[in-house]
């Protein structure tokens, strides 16, 4: 079964400085994608960034991008100029490449509670 | 509706009661998925619909919990016999098609509050 990993529980930024939150997964599956999801007090969760696998250029959104380092099954995301409406916990998630029964839910990590500092 | 909805947003309860939760899912979303989430833990995976297949029930944690979805549409999450560990925000998500982007667009949960 594949893990996610997110080895800070929680992490505190200034505003617009840049902070990456980290993500570590398990899997033996060559294919399959990665997500951050934001979840603010709000409880919505909203996909922030994906990442397929089988890419090697590091997805970028606006100011969030990863490091996908496939070998190393790291999957870190970093916000740069970070906003207060970035403060919120952060999931990271795993879904399988493959098709069929339950490789169609997302796996998720514990989450990293991100606060911005004025 | 524009966005996935679900109710009732908060409901405390009784030990020993029933609860159901109602997921109305984006229009046209053939994809459903109920997750829990405990208070400092991840999410955890309850059961998946997809169109008219047999749901995948894999992270139901018990007999007490079962889930229906109504005409390819509107699930409701039903909890018999709650306990206090069943408190935690229930989350309800929806895509229109797994095999290719994977995105779910959840709605904003349901708070259970078993006394």
């Amino acid at each position: 079964a594949q893990t996610v990993t997110q080895s800070q529980p929680e992490m505190s930024v200034q505003e617009a400085e840049t902070v990456t939150l980290s993500c570590t997964y398990d899997t033996s599956e060559s294919d399959y994608y990665l997500f951050w999801y934001k979840q603010p007090p709000s409880r919505q969760m909203i996909l922030v960034i994906r990442q397929e696998a089988y890419k090697q250029q590091n997805a970028t959104e606006n100011r969030f991008s990863v490091n996908f380092q496939k070998a190393a099954k790291s999957f870190s995301l970093k916000i740069s100029d970070s906003q207060l409406g970035d403060a919120a916990m952060y999931f990271c998630a795993y879904r399988s490449g493959n098709s069929g029964g339950s490789n169609y839910k997302l796996t998720f990590g514990k989450g990293t509670l991100l606060t911005v500092n004025p | 509706g524009a966005g996935v909805s679900q109710s009732p947003s908060n409901k405390v309860t009784e030990k020993g009661k029933d609860v159901e939760l109602r997921c109305d899912p984006i229009s046209g979303h053939t994809a459903l998925y109920w997750y829990r989430q405990s208070l400092g833990q991840g999410l955890e995976f309850l059961i998946y619909f997809q169109g008219n297949s047999a749901p995948d029930k894999s992270g139901l944690p018990s007999d007490r919990f079962s889930a229906e979805r109504t005409g390819g549409s509107v699930s409701t999450l039903t909890i018999q016999r709650t306990q206090q560990e069943d408190s935690a925000v229930y989350l309800c998500a929806s895509t229109a098609w797994v095999g290719v982007t994977g995105e779910l667009f959840f709605g904003e949960g349901s708070r259970l509050t078993v006394l």
